[in-house]
């Protein structure tokens, strides 16, 4: 597996609260991805960023936010959890404007009750 | 945007048949296409990709076919094993570094 990693793996917090996730690299990649999985509906993406401060809205990112302070790091914030923000939450990685691949991380299972 | 469809939802087959799995996109401007494997609990690994620029990709017992002119490209997974058992997703982008667009996934039951 690259070097990716997520934290935490797990969490349940409760309706109202602000979350933080953050997915760590150690594959010096450019871009990182954030991604939900919900049954029936696969992989959507939430956030992107191809560089260092830069980042740019998927196809579902209303309710959610995202920073990239350093290449290895990139943080996605849900400002206000609600329940349908229950999901797991993976993140990924692809290396340069030639390569297509996207890596994913382990996943972090969030509960919002 | 680009829409990904995949089909079936579920798949059952015998160990040692063939399964096949089929998606279609709507942007033709697509040119990258990769499946992945996802076991449960497991994140999704990349099993075989295909760029545009080429009809048919194989590795081992797997196999990819793009179809351009219909805009649908095929999973072939050939003398299937009981580990072949996973979801499986199609997806579809239009550049590098760029979103990707996942279909819905497969469910593959291989019985042995």
């Amino acid at each position: 597996d690259a070097g990716i990693t997520q934290s935490p793996r797990h969490k349940v917090t409760e309706t109202g609260t602000p979350v933080t996730l953050r997915c760590h690299q150690t594959e010096n990649h450019r871009y990182m991805y954030w991604y939900r999985q919900d049954p029936g509906h696969g992989l959507r993406l939430i956030h992107y960023s191809y560089g260092v401060k830069d980042t740019d809205k998927g196809e579902v990112s209303d309710g959610y936010s995202v920073s990239r302070s350093k290449t290895e790091d990139f943080l996605l914030t849900l400002e206000s959890a609600t329940s349908s923000q229950t999901s797991v939450y993976f993140c990924a990685i692809s290396e340069s404007t030639n390569a297509y691949e996207q890596y994913f991380g382990p996943g972090t299972r969030l509960t919002v009750t | 945007g680009e829409n990904v469809e995949q089909h079936p939802s579920t798949l059952s087959v015998q160990e040692g048949d063939s399964a096949v799995i089929k998606c279609t996109y709507s942007d033709s401007a697509s040119n990258y296409f990769p499946w992945y494997k996802q076991e449960l609990g497991k994140r999704p690994q990349l099993i075989i990709d295909i760029r545009s620029n080429v009809g048919e990709k194989k590795d081992q017992r797997i196999a990819v076919t793009l179809n351009k002119t219909a805009k649908h490209f095929s999973l072939h997974i050939t003398e299937t094993q009981p580990e072949d058992s996973a979801v499986y997703f199609c997806a579809a982008s239009i550049r590098s570094g760029n979103q990707f667009y996942f279909g819905t996934g497969t469910s593959l039951t291989v019985i042995p």
